[in-house]
């Protein structure tokens, strides 16, 4: 499996964009990279998820690097809900566990 | 996410008993997942299943059984709890496009055994 690697822990403020990055360096070609986050105990939610093009939905945009190395998830406007830990996951296709590192703890202040 | 629900929320059990969580799903996918959440432990696999007629088991399913009683619902059981299963279980399903598959949970039920 490809192993990322995130920053434990990051802060940022309230309204402002939150740039999540992680490292993928061993990522093959048909992996794909995806986020999720898990609010304090509640089910982890989806985010979104690439492959080889910048992406963007209602919640985040994800940009990924040309050689496929690195990543950083974009929150364009965090809020105080947004207060969770993000996961990055690059998943083998064909491998049905999502398996969750110890992801980035984000915490958006007032 | 509410196309995913879990029931019960919360349970609070005894050591010996049977219990069983229950998930249904309106996403009309096809694969549906369990998995339990322990402290610093991450999510691990216990069953999962690509369609009615098809169960397997993840990496911790001894304890447990399911039930694929239709697509829209997965049942876990724990045919006798031992306070060693108490942790926070998820349900999950999920729609698979090739390379591409992205799962969707439930909101969760916290065990309790004692």
């Amino acid at each position: 499996d490809a192993k990322t690697t995130q920053p434990p822990s990051m802060d940022c403020a309230e309204g402002r964009a939150a740039n999540l990055p992680c490292n993928h360096s061993t990522i093959s070609g048909n992996e794909y990279v995806y986020w999720y986050r898990q609010i304090h105990s509640q089910g982890p939610q989806y985010i979104i998820h690439g492959l080889k093009n910048n992406e963007t939905n209602e919640m985040a945009s994800l940009i990924i690097t040309e050689d496929r190395k690195s990543s950083t998830l974009i929150l364009p406007h965090a809020t105080l809900r947004d207060t969770a830990v993000y996961y990055c996951i690059v998943r083998p296709p064909g491998l049905y566990k999502l398996s969750f590192g110890a992801g980035t703890t984000v915490t958006v202040r007032a | 996410d509410a196309d995913v629900t879990q029931t019960p929320r919360n349970r609070i059990t005894k050591t010996g008993k049977r219990i069983m969580l229950e998930c249904s799903q309106t996403k009309g996918h096809d694969r549906m997942y369990w998995y339990r959440q322990d402290p610093g432990l991450g999510l691990r696999l216990i069953y999962y299943s690509f369609d009615v007629k098809d169960i397997n088991k993840g990496e911790i399913s001894d304890g447990y059984s399911v039930s694929r009683q239709a697509q829209a619902k997965f049942s876990l059981s724990l045919e006798s709890a031992i306070p060693n299963q108490t942790a926070l279980y998820f349900c999950a399903t999920s729609d698979a496009k090739g390379y591409q598959e992205t799962q969707y949970f439930g909101p969760g039920t916290r065990l309790l055994v004692l």
